[in-house]
């Protein structure tokens, strides 16, 4: 069956250090994969996909079909970073499978 | 603001109750998704609509559940008979028709069943 993890439900580190959020995934196709982040009090919205292969805020992430993982990172961790964060796979034309959500806070 | 809303954003019920939500996408996008959201959980996809037509429903979506979308534009979310079980966040996206195939999400109906 298709799904997504995310293994760390919180994850807190200090501004100026790096940061890595775990997304592990299982799907028999060609996966399309993407990072949603929700900010306090405010809507969901896409981060970074793994096709358009771009730095949004600092954060990257590549996809390991070996490890069937798309791990997001950045190397140096801002305070306005903190955030939920959501690992999703897209499986086929419409249906989109999120991963249970990271919160991440970056201390001061 | 011209992004996708969501009507009511609170809904308080009591079990066995009917409720109906409403998402207004953005207006140029031809695809609407609702997702539900409980505590603790990433969104869980239902449904999805291609202009007016439903076009794959999720097994969360019991006999219950009703989505439409006439004409193509705002899209109703109805759950008959409500339970304690539905309680959730309820989403909708709507997606650009272009190559990033964005989701853009609204801010959610929260809804409590008593």
């Amino acid at each position: 069956a298709q799904r997504v993890t995310q293994p760390e439900k919180l994850l807190s580190v200090f501004k100026g250090a790096p940061v890595e959020l775990k997304c592990n995934y299982s799907y028999s196709g060609s996966p399309e994969l993407f990072w949603y982040v929700q900010y306090s009090r405010q809507r969901l919205q896409l981060l970074l996909r793994h096709i358009s292969r771009e730095s949004i805020k600092g954060f990257t992430a590549d996809l390991n079909k070996g490890e069937t993982s798309f791990h997001l990172k950045k190397p140096f961790a801002q305070e306005e970073d903190s955030a939920m964060y959501y690992c999703a796979l897209r499986q086929g034309n419409n249906d989109m499978r999120f991963g249970a959500g990271t919160r991440l806070t970056v201390k001061p | 603001d011209t992004g996708v809303s969501q009507n009511p954003r609170h809904k308080i019920t009591k079990r066995g109750q009917n409720v109906t939500f409403r998402c207004d996408p953005i207006s140029e996008h031809n695809r609407l998704y609702w997702y539900r959201q409980t505590l603790g959980q990433g969104p869980e996809f239902l449904t999805y609509f291609q202009n007016e037509a439903q076009l794959e429903k999720s097994r969360l979506l019991s006999d219950r559940f009703s989505a439409e979308r006439p004409k193509g534009s705002f899209s109703t979310l109805e759950i008959q008979r409500t339970e304690q079980g539905d309680s959730a966040m309820y989403l909708c996206a709507s997606v650009t028709g272009d190559y990033t195939d964005t989701q853009y999400f609204g801010p959610g109906t929260r809804l409590t069943v008593l």
